[in-house]
């Protein structure tokens, strides 16, 4: 069974430029998350999907970010326009839509980096 | 106040060595408790999930002590594969919600 998969692996981009990164969940995978880690911090919760609507998007830090699940398959989060601190690996993450399967299975993440 | 602490490390120690980690937890609401492994580079993976009873999946035993908010992890007989980020997580509730994590502990084994 394939695994989550991100796109890019790495992007590098200049500040006030957009970006767009994707995820592809594991198959039948109801929930997908956003998570990022920026350098020496840890990494923490941008935004839940549940199909394709957002369960919580608390972890948002701005409306330059946008996220989408068209579909309730792949989501993208698009940073618009981007900052020298959006700068991190950002993590997606999906897990089965069923009570007692609480694990939560990682993508290889996206390396961000705003110069 | 960081919701989940841990003690960055590093931490080296020699292979075959009892290694041992600590996590606190600042929310007394949190239900559910894990631990994830992270390599260099890499995606978090789930090492195990950590139950008031204890609980032990080979060389590897965690504890809650939910009067304390502490979670432990403790490798016996390490190996050089053990060599990772140990992460400490924690949900607020049983079920598919976000993850907390704390910022990690470095750990590498030494030959």
């Amino acid at each position: 069974e394939a695994g989550v998969t991100q796109f890019p692996s790495h992007s590098v981009i200049e500040k006030g430029q957009t970006v767009t990164l994707r995820c592809d969940p594991i198959s039948g995978h109801d929930n997908l998350y956003w998570y990022r880690r920026v350098m020496g911090k840890e990494i923490k919760f941008l935004l839940h999907f549940v199909k394709e609507s957002k369960q919580d998007e608390s972890g948002m830090p701005n409306n330059r970010f946008l996220a989408e699940r068209t579909g309730g398959t792949y989501s993208t989060l698009k940073v618009q326009p981007a900052e020298l601190e959006d700068s991190g690996v950002y993590f997606c993450a999906s897990s089965p839509f069923t009570t007692g399967s609480y694990e939560q299975y990682f993508g290889p993440g996206t390396r961000l980096t705003v110069t | 106040r960081k919701e989940v602490e841990q003690d960055p490390g590093p931490f080296n120690v020699p292979e075959g060595a009892t290694v041992a980690f600590n996590c606190t937890y600042s929310n007394s609401a949190s239900q559910s408790f894990f631990w994830y492994r992270q390599d260099c580079r890499k995606e978090p993976k789930l090492l195990m999930s950590v139950y008031s009873s204890g609980n032990e999946d080979g060389r590897f035993t965690a504890q809650l002590n939910r009067a304390s908010q502490y979670i432990s992890l403790l490798i016996r007989d390490s190996k050089l594969s053990d060599s990772a980020t140990y992460l400490c997580v924690v949900n607020r509730h049983f079920g598919n919600e976000k993850l907390t994590f704390g910022t990690g502990t470095r750990l590498t084994i030494i030959p």
